[in-house]
């Protein structure tokens, strides 16, 4: 597609609930992040994609959290027991990844998590 | 392993100009990048300098590095109430497998 696309833009659970957040990302782009930004905060990095392996999954906060990409495409964050905590804007991005010297990161709107 | 650091806030007063810093610790980095985010939008690029240059200049914005230093800074001249953003510094490494590593980001507040 033409950007980094996320599904669902706004997402409000119950707590305890699992959520499943989607990130489609650029069309030939084999990096693939995942980060979580409260509200007024800064980026907090979750997890990174080389192609379908995560070589970098250190920032995720607990078990409850996981991720998966699958054809070097789509990923999905999945979100277990949700706790008000989780409430975040999770944004994906995609770069080229690959030695192509400069490889500029596009970022998906976003997805909003609201546990309740 | 990769670190890339900054101050959370900054507040400048219309029409003077802002220095945003950032740290990282990467040695083999590549490419240094600014992206902003405005109110109630995504991360955008906003400039980037190549490791083996000390300084960008592009309109308003100087990107200065001091790669010995480790550290980059953003100065945006005649600072305007619309640059109030928050400010990611990112480094791209290339150590392995090529991967751009985000700061946490400056909130830029400018004062009318």
């Amino acid at each position: 597609g033409a950007g980094v696309s996320q599904s669902p833009s706004n997402k409000v659970t119950e707590k305890g609930k699992d959520v499943e957040l989607r990130c489609d990302p650029i069309s030939g782009h084999t990096a693939l992040y995942w980060y979580r930004q409260r509200l007024g905060q800064g980026l907090e990095f979750l997890i990174y994609f080389q192609g379908n392996s995560a070589p970098d999954k250190s920032g995720l906060p607990s078990d409850r959290f996981s991720a998966e990409r699958t054809g070097e495409s789509v990923s999905t964050l999945t979100i277990q027991r949700t706790q008000q905590e989780d409430s975040a804007v999770y944004l994906c991005a995609s770069s080229l990844g690959q030695d192509l010297g400069n490889t500029e990161a596009f970022f998906g709107q976003g997805t909003r998590l609201t546990v309740v | 392993g990769e670190d890339v650091e900054q101050s959370l806030f900054l507040s400048v007063r219309e029409g003077d100009s802002s220095v945003i810093n950032c740290t990282y610790t990467d040695s083999s980095s590549t490419y240094l990048y600014w992206y902003k985010q405005e109110p109630g939008a995504g991360l955008q690029l906003l400039t980037y300098i190549f490791s083996n240059m000390d300084m960008k200049q592009d309109q308003r914005l100087t990107v200065l590095l001091n790669k010995k230093d480790k550290h980059l800074s953003l100065r945006i001249a005649d600072t305007q109430t619309g640059d109030s953003a928050i400010y990611f510094c990112a480094e791209l490494n290339s150590g392995g497998y090529q991967k751009v590593t985000f700061g946490t980001g400056t909130k830029l507040q400018v004062i009318p």
